[in-house]
């Protein structure tokens, strides 16, 4: 089994809607991270959770809401989805106790079309 | 502010060629470096990383990188391309305070003919 698991993997929505994705993950991990990915952008980080009671934004959190709901599960929500949202999100964990060096394990990616 | 720059959005090579995939960073204090690779569909997988122990670093797949601290590079290198190493490659750095986030490079699209 995965150790990190994002659901769905595909979604199609339509403008003005409300959407969460889920990332669940089994590698008992107190950091997680969701992402989304641009093609010719890379990855930018959207928000970060160091705990369940600490939650921050990262450099494009705008439209975006999260909820750290227990250690092992961390829901990212687009509160009114417009075309430019359309993009692949990942959500990532690390733990720096046992990498000492912020490596981060990243889930298959959600794929998001806004139409 | 950390950056991550990778020359090249596209890199092609023969089958059995030398790779090169380059990155230079930006950052105000010791980084801590990583090559992750993307494969078509699928989501991101650590190559290697450098935390300030050996500056060659081997990774998986027969990937290495060097981290060159006075040309603030980190490039990527495998002696001979296979047909499977054709992805999508991304730097990335973290400051020394490990678990922050991570930031990427724009990635570089590496394709390998025969």
């Amino acid at each position: 089994d995965a150790d990190v698991t994002q659901t769905p993997r595909n979604r199609i929505t339509k403008t003005g809607k409300r959407i969460m994705l889920e990332c669940s993950q089994t590698k008992g991990h107190d950091r997680m991270y969701w992402y989304r990915q641009d093609p010719g952008l890379g990855l930018r980080l959207i928000y970060y959770s160091f705990d369940v009671k600490d939650i921050n934004k990262g450099e494009i959190s705008d439209g975006y809401s999260v909820s750290r709901q227990a250690q092992a599960k961390f829901s990212l929500s687009l509160e009114s989805a417009i075309p430019n949202q359309t993009a692949l999100y990942f959500c990532a964990t690390s733990d720096p106790g046992t990498s000492g060096s912020g490596e981060q394990f990243f889930g298959p990616g959600t794929r998001l079309t806004v139409l | 502010a950390q950056s991550v720059t990778q020359l090249g959005s596209h890199v092609s090579v023969s089958e059995g060629a030398l790779v090169l995939l380059r990155c230079n960073y930006s950052s105000s204090v010791p980084p801590y470096l990583f090559w992750y690779v993307q494969y078509p569909n699928q989501g991101l997988q650590l190559l290697l990383k450098y935390t300030s122990a050996a500056t060659l670093v081997k990774g998986i797949n027969g990937f290495e990188a060097e981290f060159k601290k006075s040309e603030t590079s980190f490039h990527l290198t495998k002696p001979s391309a296979h047909m499977s190493d054709a992805a999508e490659y991304f730097c990335a750095v973290s400051d020394n305070q490990a678990g922050t986030a991570l930031i990427f490079g724009k990635g570089t699209t590496l394709s390998v003919s025969s």
